[in-house]
Order: structure tokens, then sequence, then C-alpha cells
């Protein structure tokens, strides 16, 4: 079992849509959870990051940790074609090894 | 200003041969990583570099792997005897600070073992 696990899609939704992104992880010990956006042979960027539980809102963006579940879930909201990317949930325990899921493109229609 | 950058983007090389990647940071960013990423996946840690000091190369996969932070900035990853699994993209990334969550990621190098 992977330490963080995505659905690898891919999700397709029109322009204007609510998009959901989630993860789930298996280690306890982490404390960071992060987002990162990955457009077509770009490296990964930052999009958000949460400490422990709870929410983080960005814009159109939300983060969402609940760690009695291991859950880990990305909203996007009034999505537009731009969002089109791969989507990397990420998490360590505050240290320096962060672990990454496998990533879950997301195809927004104009 | 600059983000990271690294060298070459695309390297082809014969199977058995050695190969150098070149990893450039954001200039003053203390932490350098060193990820492979496989099509379809997420970045697979390799190695960690605080400054200089290489503090952690669990991830490495083999002792054909091997990397080096001389200087504190640029960093070379090195594979000896390249062998046809080793294809994949490897990339880069630094942060700011010695334990941080922001890591920027270079655009990778693909390397093609044939």
């Amino acid at each position: 079992q992977k330490e963080v696990e995505q659905d690898p899609g891919p999700l397709s939704v029109p322009e204007g849509a609510i998009v959901s992104l989630n993860c789930t992880y298996s280690n306890s010990a982490f404390q960071y959870f992060m987002w990162y956006r990955q457009y077509s042979r770009k490296g990964p960027e930052l999009l958000m990051y949460t400490y422990s539980s709870g929410n983080k809102e960005d814009g159109r963006f939300t983060a969402q940790v609940d760690k009695s579940s291991k859950y880990i879930s990305l909203f996007i909201r009034d999505s537009q074609p731009s969002d089109s990317a791969t989507y990397l949930c990420a998490s360590n325990t505050g240290g320096f090894k962060t672990i990454f899921g496998a990533g879950t493109r997301l195809f927004v229609k104009a | 200003g600059a983000g990271v950058s690294q060298s070459p983007r695309y390297k082809v090389t014969k199977r058995g041969q050695d190969v150098a990647l070149r990893c450039d940071p954001i200039s003053g960013h203390v932490s350098l990583y060193w990820y492979r990423q496989a099509l379809g996946q997420g970045p697979e840690f390799l190695t960690y570099f605080n400054y200089e000091a290489q503090q952690d190369k669990s991830g490495l996969p083999n002792d054909r792997f091997s990397a080096e932070r001389p200087e504190g900035s640029i960093s070379t990853l090195t594979i000896q005897r390249t062998e046809q699994r080793d294809s994949a993209m490897y990339r880069c990334a630094s942060s700011p600070d010695r334990f941080s969550y922001e890591q920027y990621f270079g655009p990778g190098t693909r390397l093609t073992v044939t």
C-alpha cells in the first residue's frame, strides 16, 4: 500500500463546475498536506498547503484535511479551462521527505 | 527571479554509460531535493541536501546512483552503468528553509537509456 493514494482519473468537467479532488494517506505522523499542480511537460508547482486538520481557502481553491479519516481534499470552484492539469497531493511529517500521490488528471471543458 | 534550472533537458544514452544530471537551485535556497517521476506517477524522493550536506539518500535505488552538492548550491546526480530501467524524468527541487513544505521544482531531465 502506498503512503499516499490518489485516483488517477482522468476527471472531465464542464467550465464553471465545482471540482473535488481527493487523496487518502496511511501514515498517522503526516502533519503537512500539500497540493501541487502540474501542467503538461512542466514541473509541479505548489498550490496550497495545510497544517494538520482543517480547511484553508485561497481564491477559488479550498483544501481540507480530516486526520481522523486520513482524507485530503481539494475543491476548485468555478473551474476554468486553465485549471486543466494534473493535481498532486503530498504529505510529510514536518521533515524534509515528502511523499506524493500519483496525481489526478483534470480536464475542464470550455 | 530565476527559478530552478536543470540540464540537460533531454539525455539519451546507451546502456552501460555513466550520466551526470545537473541542478541549479534558486539562489539562496538551503534545501535541495532530487526526485524521479515516472509517467503517470508523482515524484518519488531520491535524496536531500541541507546546504552541502547530504542528509538523506534513502531513496536512491542502488549504489549506481550518487549525488553531490559540494558548495551548497549546484548539485549533480550521477548514474553509473545506466540500465534501461533508469529511464525516467529526473526532477530537482529547492526550498528556502531546512524543513519546508514549499518546494520549487525544476523542469526536469528526461533520461532515456537505450
